[in-house]
């Protein structure tokens, strides 16, 4: 119940394309839902979130497409570049409602991507 | 830079051996978070202090304690270490009391190694 399933593990692109990242989640009291970009040899930094109220949140390049019926979203990298290549997890977090389930963020296992010159 | 200081950036020790990894969040946060990274478990969340109170809790071992001091940083001390603790260990923190309303900003990085 608390799991957010990525996919894929792994994406290459070439330079200009679009990269397409997907999670899914079973838990419907998730209320917030990160994407999270990981550089080697540094901590993961927060790219772009979305809440279950909007249906698609974009910034510059990168976009958060919501279904909360299906239970899924994903991260859509237009017009990829080198520069992008990274692991990106997608994370999902329960609303405070006191007790201990509040404050966890939990992560997708992560998709290396990486974009071709 | 994110601001989140940790040492030490690496460390190698034997099995059964104790260690401890600190934290300094960023200037004005309250909370301070702890994850473990490995290659097969994703990042997957330890526990969290807000203002030097346990929060929430995750997946943490009886092996794993930690707190978080009157000046905000905190450590996390991992005990009676075996080969299956070697990880990447982050610490984040955010001004927030929850990790659900807005940014958690995350350190470089501790990475474990059990011989």
């Amino acid at each position: 119940q608390q799991q957010v399933k990525q996919s894929p593990q792994s994406l290459i692109v070439q330079k200009g394309g679009i990269s397409i990242i997907n999670c899914a989640y079973e838990n419907t009291a998730f209320d917030y839902f990160p994407w999270y970009q990981q550089f080697p040899g540094k901590g993961p930094a927060l790219l772009i979130a979305i809440r279950p109220d909007v249906s698609e949140k974009k910034e510059g390049r990168f976009t958060i497409s919501f279904n909360k019926s299906a239970k899924q979203f994903s991260l859509h990298i237009m017009d990829s570049q080198p520069g992008d290549s990274a692991t990106y997890f997608c994370a999902a977090s329960l609303p405070f409602t006191g007790g201990t389930s509040y404050g966890k963020l939990t992560f997708g296992q992560g998709t290396i991507l990486t974009v071709h010159p | 830079d994110s601001g989140v200081t940790q040492t030490p950036k690496h460390l190698i020790t034997a099995t059964g051996q104790r260690v401890t990894l600190r934290c300094s969040p960023r200037s004005g946060d309250l909370s301070v978070y702890w994850y473990q990274q490995s290659l097969d478990q994703g990042l997957q969340f330890l526990i969290q202090y807000y203002n030097g109170e346990e929060r929430a809790k995750g997946n943490i071992l009886e092996r794993f304690s930690a707190q978080q001091f009157p000046d905000l940083h905190s450590e996390l001390n991992l005990s009676s270490l075996e080969l299956g603790d070697s990880a990447l260990y982050f610490c984040a923190s955010s001004v927030f009391y929850t990790s659900n309303t807005g940014e958690l900003f995350f350190g470089e990085g501790s990475r474990l190694t059990v011989l």
